[in-house]
C-alpha cells in the first residue's frame, strides 16, 4: 500500500522562486494536512483540509497557499520562496478528526532555499 | 494556547535498559494525548494514544498513562531494543466542538539505543 505519497523528496530553490509540493493519499481519507518540521521546533501545522472543498490555516500559514484538488490530492505552494522556508515538509491524512483518529504521514520533502 | 513540553534529548541507552520520556501538557478542557514515533528517513507514525484521564495507551511494549492531576503523559518501555532508536513526539488535540483537526506537537526526543 502506498499510503501518503509526496513529491518531490528533495528540492533546492533560490530566493524568490516558486514551487509546488504535491501530496496524494490512497486511503480514501477525508482530511489532509501540511506540516513543517524544523530542528528543535517539532512539527507545526501550515494548512489543513478537513474535507474535500475546504481548507483552513494552521499555526504557520504565511508564505504558503494550498489547494485540495480532489479527495486524494492536497498541494502546497510557495509563491516566492524565502530562506526561512528551508525545512522538511510533511503531508498527512486522516479518516476523521485527529482527536479521535490517527494521522498517516508521508516520508517528507526536504526543501532548501538559498 | 495549548502546549506540549518534552524532556530534552538526545537520550542514549544500552539495549534492555528501561526507558522513560517525560511529557507534560497545558490545555483547556480535556485533550486527547498521543505519542508519535519517527524512524530515520521516515514520516511520523502513531505509537499510542489515550483519549481520557486514567486511560493507558500501549503498543509494541511502550506504555503511557493519561494523568490529569499532573497533566502528564510519560512514555515508558521496560526493555529497549536497538530498533527503538528514533525520535519520539508527544502531541495533544483538544476535544472541544465537533472535532479537532489540529495536533500540537512537542519538540521531539531523540532516542539512541546501543548494543
Amino acid at each position: 500500500n502506498a499510503g501518503v505519497t509526496q513529491t518531490p523528496k528533495f528540492q533546492v530553490l533560490k530566493t524568490g522562486q516558486s514551487m509546488t509540493l504535491q501530496c496524494a493519499q490512497d486511503m480514501n481519507h477525508n482530511s489532509m494536512y501540511w506540516y513543517r518540521q524544523d530542528p528543535g521546533m517539532g512539527l507545526r501545522l501550515i494548512y489543513y483540509s478537513a474535507s474535500e472543498g475546504t481548507t483552513d490555516k494552521g499555526e504557520v500559514p504565511n508564505g504558503y497557499n494550498v489547494s485540495r484538488l480532489n479527495k486524494r490530492e492536497f498541494s502546497l505552494r510557495l509563491e516566492s520562496a524565502a530562506p526561512s522556508q528551508t525545512s522538511v515538509y510533511f503531508c498527512a491524512s486522516s479518516e476523521a478528526a485527529v482527536n479521535t483518529g490517527e494521522l498517516f504521514f508521508g516520508e517528507g520533502s526536504r526543501l532548501t532555499v538559498l | 494556547g495549548d502546549s506540549v513540553t518534552q524532556m530534552e534529548g538526545p537520550v542514549t541507552l544500552s539495549e534492555e535498559a528501561f526507558l522513560t520520556i517525560n511529557c507534560t501538557y497545558t490545555a483547556t478542557g480535556y485533550p486527547s494525548l498521543f505519542w508519535y514515533v519517527q524512524y530515520p528517513g521516515e514520516g511520523l507514525q502513531l505509537l499510542l494514544k489515550a483519549t481520557k484521564a486514567d486511560d493507558k495507551g500501549s503498543n509494541k511494549g511502550f506504555e503511557a498513562t493519561y494523568r490529569k492531576e499532573t497533566t502528564s503523559f510519560h512514555l515508558e518501555k521496560g526493555s529497549v531494543q536497538v530498533s527503538d532508536s528514533a525520535v519520539y513526539f508527544c502531541a495533544l488535540s483538544d476535544n472541544s466542538g465537533a472535532g479537532s483537526y489540529q495536533l500540537t506537537f512537542g519538540k521531539g526526543t531523540k532516542l539512541s539505543v546501543i548494543p
